[in-house]
């Protein structure tokens, strides 16, 4: 099973603040690597596919880079509405498995 | 408008049995690569099990032996058998439509709450 291992766990930011999330996976995994952005309550939302391709309708001040094994995702500058909890999830295999998450709170 | 709605949770003792389903409508269940994914009250995202186009399936070490994947084209849903459950199989199920062009996910489910307590 590929290890999909995040960090921080929680990040503590300020609106207008450039925030940046890490994703490391056990194995290589080329590019299929997700984020999605979770709210209280509700289903995870994909923000960025493929590594680093942005999802329709997602504001473009979120961003994913990386390749292999190591993933970046960046919100250029965090909006009230981005406090959520994001994880990275690798789809190379059919047993998908999720990062941890991380919380990104004021 | 691709959509799928879970139905069938609930609470069970542990060691019972208990079936989930997801109705599709938008798509066939029988030609797409669906998923059930879940979530523990508080905790991360779990995947569970998967069928293929073709028929194969897959579960995950945690649930293989114990849970089945099934679909019924005539009925166009997806099920999960869920047999001699453990309080930590307590979650909310949900209903994953894999993506197409890259993407992981078309649709993901609302998903229903399944609880494991005597």
């Amino acid at each position: 099973e590929i290890q999909m291992t995040q960090s921080p766990s929680t990040l503590s930011a300020s609106v207008g603040d450039r925030v940046t999330i890490t994703c490391r996976a056990s194995q290589s995994i080329s590019s299929w690597l997700a984020w999605y952005q979770q709210k209280p309550g509700k289903v995870p939302k994909v923000l960025i596919y493929k590594a680093s391709n942005l999802e329709s309708g997602v504001p473009s001040r979120f961003s994913g880079s990386g390749s292999g094994t190591e993933f970046t995702l960046t919100i250029s500058s965090l909006q009230p509405d981005d406090f959520a909890i994001y994880y990275c999830q690798q789809y190379i295999t059919y047993s998908w498995t999720f990062g941890q998450g991380t919380k990104v709170e004021i | 408008e691709v959509q799928v709605v879970e139905s069938g949770g609930g609470l069970i003792q542990p060691g019972g049995s208990l079936r989930v389903s997801c109705a599709a409508s938008g798509f066939s269940v029988s030609s797409s690569y669906m998923s059930w994914v879940r979530q523990a009250p508080g905790k991360g995202l779990e995947w569970v099990s998967v069928i293929y186009s073709g028929g194969s399936t897959f579960y995950a070490d945690s649930v293989k032996g114990r849970f089945i994947i099934s679909r019924d084209s005539s009925k166009n849903t997806l099920s999960l058998q869920m047999n001699s459950l453990r309080e930590e199989d307590a979650a909310v199920y949900h209903c994953v439509k894999a993506g197409g062009s890259g993407r992981p996910v078309d649709s993901w489910g609302q998903g229903t709450l399944v609880t494991v307590s005597s």
